[in-house]
């Protein structure tokens, strides 16, 4: 059973548009939610991450929304470069119980179109 | 800033053999993490170790095994490889006390034949 659901698989947008990745957990002891940046061959890389106590978080052209009650978050990605053309992954883990180990959605992979 | 730091990057082994990963975190942290990425996939979470002690253990199969060394540097040996062991092995390192932010090493591609 996967813990944490990540959509979609692919995305396609075309270069300053906005790719939006969402991801659904229903174990409620996670409270830590990170996004993971990865190119082929590489390892994944922390792009930016939130805790529930927050609903929205802004990093540089990285957005993290959070919406607890749906157990629901999503990755907004604002002008969106062919360089951000790489594989996203939402993970999560549960610091308050102690256990720190990532649970990973499938990823999405997104190409940006010049 | 100094990465975390995973050698050898790629490996190729026979089945049945044995072979061993090594990690060297980020300087100060305090935990370690292994992860395995087949094709394609999501990282499985293997196992972890804060403070040179086992904290936490997720699908690891029982030939394989980790420690972690008084410089807080990891191993992972893996012994009877069988094909499906074929994968990314990652290792990722925090600092429990600067808000468990992961941050992984480059990984080693291990190939068995």
């Amino acid at each position: 059973q996967q813990q944490v659901k990540q959509s979609p698989q692919s995305l396609i947008v075309q270069k300053g548009g906005i790719p939006i990745i969402n991801c659904a957990y229903e174990n409620t002891a996670f409270d830590y939610f990170p996004w993971y940046q990865q190119f082929p061959g590489k390892g994944p890389a922390l792009l930016i991450a939130i805790r529930p106590d927050v609903s929205e978080k802004k990093e540089g052209r990285f957005t993290i929304s959070f919406n607890k009650s749906a157990k629901q978050f999503s990755l907004h990605i604002m002008d969106s470069q062919p360089g951000d053309s790489a594989t996203y992954f939402c993970a999560a883990s549960s610091e308050g119980a102690g256990s720190y180990q990532l649970t990973f959605g499938k990823g999405t992979k997104l190409s940006v179109i010049p | 800033a100094a990465g975390v730091i995973q050698s050898p990057r790629h490996l190729i082994k026979e089945k049945r053999e044995t072979a061993t990963l090594k990690c060297y975190p980020i300087p100060r942290h305090d935990t370690v993490y292994w992860y395995q990425q087949g094709p394609g996939q999501d990282p499985q979470f293997l196992i972890s170790f804060y403070e040179k002690m086992q904290s936490d253990k997720g699908s690891i199969p029982d030939r394989f095994s980790a420690q972690q060394f008084s410089d807080y540097h990891s191993e992972l040996n893996m012994s009877s490889l069988e094909l499906g062991d074929s994968a990314l092995y990652f290792c990722a390192s925090s600092l429990v006390r600067g808000g468990y932010e992961q941050y992984f090493g480059p990984g080693t591609r291990l190939t068995v034949t």
